[in-house]
């Protein structure tokens, strides 16, 4: 099981937007600001998409925006596109013996 | 441009050890460390542990303290994941990525493949 925890899929349609969450404890996404989500397409490399909560990397369109709200933090994809499709994982620190956790993934569908 | 190029496929016995490569080019290697993530069979994605490229600094996950090793040799740019005692829950594609909590560059992957 993992740490963080997210949906299990999202989708929605061409040019609409969404969120995913991601849900931790006070050990981590409550304590830090040091959350990721990254992108991955199956068969490649996963891609970071946004760091320290609500920073975008150059190159990574600003459809893309990060959030946090006290354990929970968010991922909103706007103006949904085909490519947006993949699988999406929050990262935090934490706190405990294992430093870095993941969420356990969502699968993001564009209908 | 930022690179991490990693060592090929392996298939490997229960109870043997694999140790695979992440060569880095287009960034000072010193100036970052590189953290290692495993994603098994329809499972997600998995931290496992961190070093400095600076002074050889670790810090692992919990749950494989005792069977990994990470080092790096700063003469090539390259960080190595070693993974000892395998079982088929070991089976998974392994990435090395720049930086701890901040994964701004993956490599490719290694599929690793623990079958009797």
């Amino acid at each position: 099981q993992s740490a963080l925890t997210q949906p299990a899929s999202v989708s929605g349609s061409p040019g609409q937007s969404i969120t995913i969450s991601c849900t931790g404890t006070r050990s981590d996404v409550g304590d830090y600001n040091y959350v990721s989500w990254y992108q991955h397409h199956p068969g490649k490399a996963p891609k970071l998409m946004i760091y320290e909560v609500t920073n975008r990397p150059s190159g990574v369109p600003d459809r893309f925006s990060g959030s946090k709200s006290g354990n929970t933090a968010s991922l909103t994809i706007s103006g949904l596109q085909a490519e947006d499709e993949a699988d999406y994982y929050c990262s935090s620190y934490t706190s405990s013996a294992t430093y870095v956790v993941f969420g356990g993934g969502t699968k993001l569908t564009v209908l | 441009q930022v690179q991490l190029v990693q060592s090929g496929t392996e298939v490997k016995k229960p109870g043997a050890s694999v140790k695979v490569s992440c060569k880095a080019s287009g960034y000072t290697f010193t100036g970052y460390g590189v953290s290692w993530v495993r994603q098994a069979p329809g499972q997600g994605l998995e931290w496992m542990g961190w070093t400095n490229a600076h002074n050889d600094e670790t810090n692992f996950a919990q749950n494989l303290q005792g069977r990994v090793t990470l080092t790096t040799d700063t003469s090539t740019s390259t960080a190595y994941m070693e993974l000892r005692s395998l079982t088929s829950d070991d089976t998974a594609i392994y990435y090395c990525a720049r930086g701890f909590g901040k994964l701004d560059y993956w490599g490719q992957g290694t599929l690793i493949t623990v079958s009797s």
